[in-house]
């Protein structure tokens, strides 16, 4: 079963637009929600992440929304670049553990 | 800085063949895992590790061995290959003490099976 679902699959944005990605999970241990940015040809690479404490976390154009009642969480791309163009997934796990469950992704195009 | 170095880059594979997957870090982390990821899937856990001499299976396991003989090393055995397994795989580290900075993934494998 998938314990976190990420939504849309594809997402296409203008220039200066805002992107929204959106997350689901079910397991209420986990409480580490971080979000992995993957280019063509590369490995994911940590983009930010978030714990239930707070509601949310901005890092320069990247936001994370957290509603912990709700068990989703969402990321929103500010100004979006063509350079953002990527694949992004949304993960989840318990602070510290080894198991990293993700979601399916996101592939995100920023039309210039 | 190498970070996690993942060989081949490529691999065709016939149906039942046998090969190895290498992944080796120079973090010094004690966590390594091997996913795989497929078209609207994501990235599935297929076995891991949280060091030398300790592995466990995670969500994907079936088809696949591993073992963790050193810190830096985690190989990923697929024993009798099958069109299933075509998959792209990623090798990924990481550290309790450096969670906040996330898993450092290499940059994969890309394996067909005809």
């Amino acid at each position: 079963q998938q314990q976190v679902k990420q939504s849309p699959q594809s997402l296409i944005v203008q220039k200066g637009g805002i992107s929204i990605i959106n997350c689901a999970y079910e397991n209420t241990a986990f409480d580490y929600f971080p979000w992995y940015q993957q280019f063509p040809g590369k490995g994911p690479a940590l983009l930010i992440a978030i714990r239930p404490d707070v509601s949310e976390k901005k890092e320069g154009r990247f936001t994370i929304s957290f509603n912990k009642s709700a068990k989703q969480f969402s990321l929103h791309i500010m100004d979006s670049q063509p350079g953002d163009s990527a694949t992004y997934f949304c993960a989840a796990t318990k602070w510290g553990a080894q198991k990293l469950v993700f979601g399916q992704g996101t592939r995100l195009t920023i039309n210039p | 800085n190498a970070g996690v170095t993942q060989t081949p880059k490529f691999q065709v594979l016939k149906t039942g063949q046998s090969m190895t997957l290498q992944c080796a870090q120079d973090m010094n982390h004690e966590y390594m895992s091997w996913y795989r990821q497929d078209p609207g899937m994501g990235l599935r856990l297929i076995h891991y590790s949280v060091g030398a001499g300790i592995t466990d299976q995670g969500e994907v396991p079936n088809g696949y061995n591993v073992s963790r003989s050193t810190t830096e090393d985690f190989p990923l055995r697929l024993l009798s290959a099958a069109p299933s397994q075509t998959s792209v795989y990623f090798c990924a580290s990481s550290s309790p003490r450096t969670v906040r900075y996330g898993y450092t993934f290499g940059s994969g494998t890309r394996l067909t099976v005809v």
